[in-house]
């Protein structure tokens, strides 16, 4: 089955610097992939994923680049605000006959200081 | 508001004794999960059903068990439970390769 493994687990920056996240994946049919955020106490969010046709995503401060051959993507936050601070999950699935299971990363703890 | 809800919210329970925790979507989303959060081991799957009638088992499926008797609910359960079982439950619901939407949470505390 897919294995997700996400990097740093722990990432401290300072307000305006960037910010980044990576993730590697073990299925090679994996097709989607999306990044989630999760506010102390609340639900996981989805803020933006990508398919595995396209290489490059981005919305406003926040990007995804995709690599399907070295089979890793990463989130890049751009510009960080105290407000970003929070987890933020990878996942990873394999789309085929309608349905897939998402698999999630171990999660990265993302601290911006003002 | 149309989304997710779970209950409990939050439960203490005695090691041995049987729980299961509500899960109901009003999205008539087709797939529905269960995953479990620990500190420092992300979100885990636990049990999935991608349509009424159909379940499936995920990363972690022991001493679990889900139904799928149609498309709103899908309830987990544990049997007898123990304290590995302590964690923040999420249920999640999608609709084909859509977003994937998450409920407020299950915290159990197993002792």
């Amino acid at each position: 089955g897919e294995n997700v493994e996400q990097h740093p687990s722990t990432l401290s920056v300072q307000e305006g610097d960037s910010a980044v996240i990576k993730c590697t994946y073990s299925d090679s049919a994996s097709n989607y992939f999306p990044w989630y955020k999760q506010e102390l106490g609340k639900r996981p969010q989805l803020i933006i994923d990508i398919r595995s046709n396209v290489g490059e995503k981005k919305d406003q401060r926040i990007a995804v680049t995709l690599n399907k051959t070295a089979k890793h993507f990463s989130l890049h936050i751009t510009e960080t605000q105290p407000e970003d601070s929070a987890v933020y999950f990878c996942a990873a699935a394999e789309f085929s006959g309608g349905y897939n299971k998402l698999i999630f990363g171990a999660g990265t703890r993302l601290a911006v200081h003002p | 508001i149309a989304g997710i809800t779970q209950a409990p919210t939050s439960q203490i329970l005695a090691a041995g004794r049987r729980m299961t925790l509500r899960c109901t979507q009003d999205m008539r989303h087709n797939a529905m999960y269960w995953y479990r959060q620990d500190l420092g081991l992300g979100l885990r799957l636990i049990h999935y059903s991608n349509t009424a009638g159909t379940t499936g088992k995920g990363e972690v499926p022991d001493g679990y068990s889900v139904s799928r008797a149609n498309t709103d609910d899908f309830p987990l359960t544990l049997a007898s439970a123990v304290p590995s079982q302590t964690s923040v439950y999420f249920c999640a619901s999608r609709q084909g390769d859509g977003e994937l939407f998450f409920g407020e949470g299950s915290r159990l505390t197993v002792l």
